[in-house]
């Protein structure tokens, strides 16, 4: 049940572009999207919650497909400070599943 | 301020000991969520609980449990049943509603088994 992401892992320098993929196999209703840094817990990016609807948040946003059942995440002109691990998270039931994880790494 | 405390920051436990790891919240949320971490891997469920005496298994359930005999409380109990205990455990909670909610952290308990 638990969403696929991909890359597992990338290295930018610091300005360059990014995205984050996160695909299911089961229907999705919303997705969300979390930071971590080592050692620390989530913190969380955003919400989306309807089919196509694409969400910002400064230089990250984020796009919901249902009928693809996908996600992706937008890091545009990435900064030092976007260096972490990022999981989607969907809902299944009542449960709430994360993703694999990518990690990302700016480098300046 | 409101959130979510878990204690201890750090636990070593003797191969063979239980321990129970601590979570409180006071954001009034109904949904409350125990994590296993490992090194470089993803989140995954221990059990979760909607709602005050329920709780439900997720999908690494076995050598753990939970009790939710107060809202803004979900103790968890690593037992000695758990073959490989030693991960990073994060607590969260959310206003459970027609759809969950972000999720709200505590700071994580990094328990090792010596």
């Amino acid at each position: 049940q638990q969403p696929v992401q991909s890359p597992q892992a990338v290295i930018l320098r610091e300005g360059e572009d990014a995205v984050i993929n996160c695909s299911s196999s089961k229907a999705l209703y919303s997705v969300h999207w979390y930071r971590q840094k080592h050692g620390e817990a989530p913190v969380f990016l955003m919400i989306l919650l309807k089919g196509g609807e694409q969400k910002g948040h400064e230089k990250i946003s984020a796009s919901f497909n249902e009928k693809k059942q996908q996600s992706s995440l937008y890091l545009t002109a990435s900064q030092l400070s976007y260096s972490g691990t990022y999981f989607c998270g969907t809902e299944g039931g009542n449960q709430f599943y994360f993703g694999t994880g990518t990690s990302l790494t700016v480098i300046p | 301020d409101g959130g979510i405390t878990q204690s201890p920051k750090y636990l070593f436990r003797k191969e063979g000991q239980n321990v129970t790891l601590s979570c409180e919240q006071n954001l009034n949320h109904d949904a409350m969520y125990w994590y296993r971490q490992d090194p470089g891997q993803g989140l995954r469920l221990i059990y979760y609980s909607q709602i005050v005496n329920d709780f439900q298994k997720g999908d690494i359930a076995e050598g753990y449990s939970v009790s939710r005999e107060k809202k803004e409380s979900f103790p968890l109990t690593v037992t000695s049943a758990q073959k490989n205990p030693t991960a990073f455990y994060l607590c969260a909670s959310t206003p459970w509603g027609v759809q969950p909610g972000e999720l709200f952290f505590g700071e994580g308990s990094r328990l090792t088994v010596l």
